[in-house]
């Protein structure tokens, strides 16, 4: 079965600091995988999507970056946080094609910025 | 660019009411629709989906159907059960891309 494993759950970081959040995927083969943000009244906002290796695109202009260095490995970081960049990212995949489009999520990572 | 809109909530009913929840979006081209049901606890699930104009999507009493000229992919039951009581999503797909873009959410609460 396919399982999702997103670390860490909770992260709190001094302004000015890196960032590293890591998403990896068992039981599943070539994933569309993406980065969210989960904001009160935001609701999901979608940062980073890639449907293979070392292919990521972004959606909205912003402090964060992404990279896929394996085929179910999804990574998001930052070289220097920003207040602004607190928040609950989650990780997601789903299969790839038209007919695959039950999306499941890692538990999340609660990142708050001092 | 692509963007989806929803009511905003929570929607507050009582079991057997009639439940719409509306969705409008932006988009180039015609995108694929979909509505997300995330319960207690758990990830999203995928209730239903419409891909072309005129589509109506139907799951387990849901349904919603693909308005091209309103631009609106409302979620409609007939009769709503306590099971029901969820956050919904609306989300879209650009043609020919594997970004699925979503709206805010809306949360359900079903009282008997």
């Amino acid at each position: 079965s396919q399982t999702i494993h997103q670390w860490p759950a909770t992260l709190v970081q001094p302004v000015g600091s890196p960032l590293s959040l890591e998403c990896t995927v068992e039981g599943t083969s070539n994933p569309n995988l993406y980065w969210y943000r989960q904001a009160a009244g935001r609701g999901l906002q979608l940062l980073f999507y890639s449907v293979g290796i070392g292919q990521i695109s972004s959606e909205v202009p912003q402090n964060l970056s992404a990279s896929r260095p394996q085929d179910r490995q999804f990574i998001l970081s930052s070289k220097k946080l920003l207040l602004s960049d607190s928040g609950f990212y989650l990780c997601a995949w789903r299969g790839g094609g038209s007919t695959n489009e039950k999306l499941f999520f890692g538990s999340g990572t609660q990142l708050s910025v001092l | 660019g692509n963007s989806v809109t929803q009511m905003e909530g929570p929607v507050t009913l009582s079991e057997e009411a009639f439940l719409t929840i509306n969705c409008t979006y932006t988009a180039t081209g015609y995108p694929s629709l979909f509505w997300y049901v995330q319960y207690p606890g758990e990830g999203l699930q995928l209730p239903l989906k419409a891909t072309k104009a005129d589509d109506k999507g139907s799951n387990k009493g849901f349904e919603a159907t693909y308005r091209k000229e309103t631009t609106s992919f409302h979620l409609e039951k007939g009769s709503v059960q306590v099971s029901d009581s969820a956050v919904y999503f609306c989300a879209l797909s650009p043609r020919n891309t594997d970004k699925l873009i979503f709206g805010t959410g809306t949360r359900l609460q079903v009282f008997p």
